[in-house]
């Protein structure tokens, strides 16, 4: 069964340093989203992405944030200048255009440690 | 804004016991799908059910059904004959039937439910 994938499980990094969180979304899917989870709290969206644009986002996903799909399989999230509290799970969540639910299926998440 | 409350932040049951978590939302739209999202230790998000609002008949997958209730925009998650792979956070989730290419899911702050052997 597909499924969407992420890397690094885990990335740790220190305070201003850049990140870059990687998904592989199923293939056929062609809406795109990154949500983040501070331990303890709920699942928060961040950002959705379609047709190559950026289609909606929240007011977290500030100018420390940009998303991109490099090439046909990669879902990217780039955070410039970690800051402390940017510490948290990252999931990525992709869906196909069809089908009754839309479902958003989602990836095992990136657990990001900024020290 | 739509706006999604889950009033329990724990909750625990005996294996084989059946419990029911709570959900209430809040919304102006007159279609949308709810979910209930688990996430066990390893914090992978799975999805448990789906409602769509216009389907009047509960959703039931096997043992995980919910109590859809529009008028009182409620959605509880029924668990019969818990399993201690059952234990886990429990996340409602709401999502607009519009909204095109969006369609975020918006969460509640979860459920911490303990399996009691």
């Amino acid at each position: 069964e597909p499924e969407v994938t992420q890397t690094p499980s885990h990335q740790v990094t220190q305070m201003g340093q850049e990140v870059i969180l990687r998904c592989v979304p199923i293939s056929n899917h062609l809406y795109f989203y990154w949500y983040r989870q501070i331990l303890g709290q709920k699942v928060e969206f961040l950002v959705s992405f379609y047709n190559n644009e950026i289609s909606e986002k929240s007011e977290i996903f500030d100018d420390q944030f940009s998303v991109e799909r490099p090439d046909g399989s990669n879902f990217t999230l780039k955070i410039r200048s970690t800051k402390l509290e940017d510490s948290a799970m990252y999931f990525c969540a992709s869906r196909d255009i069809a089908g009754t639910y839309n479902e958003q299926f989602f990836g095992p998440g990136t657990r990001l440690t900024v020290l | 804004a739509q706006t999604v409350t889950q009033s329990q932040p724990e909750m625990s049951v005996q294996e084989a016991e059946t419990v029911t978590l709570s959900c209430t939302y809040d919304t102006s739209e007159s279609d949308y799908y709810l979910f209930w999202y688990k996430q066990p230790p390893s914090r992978q998000m799975i999805l448990v059910i789906r409602q769509e609002a216009y389907k009047q008949q509960n959703a039931t997958e096997n043992r995980f059904s919910v109590n859809f209730q529009k008028a009182a925009k409620s959605f509880s998650l029924k668990i019969s004959d818990s399993q201690l792979g059952d234990a886990a956070m429990y996340f409602c989730a709401y999502r607009s039937a519009f909204g095109g290419a969006t369609n975020k899911l918006i969460f509640g702050t979860g459920t911490l439910l303990a399996v009691q052997p």
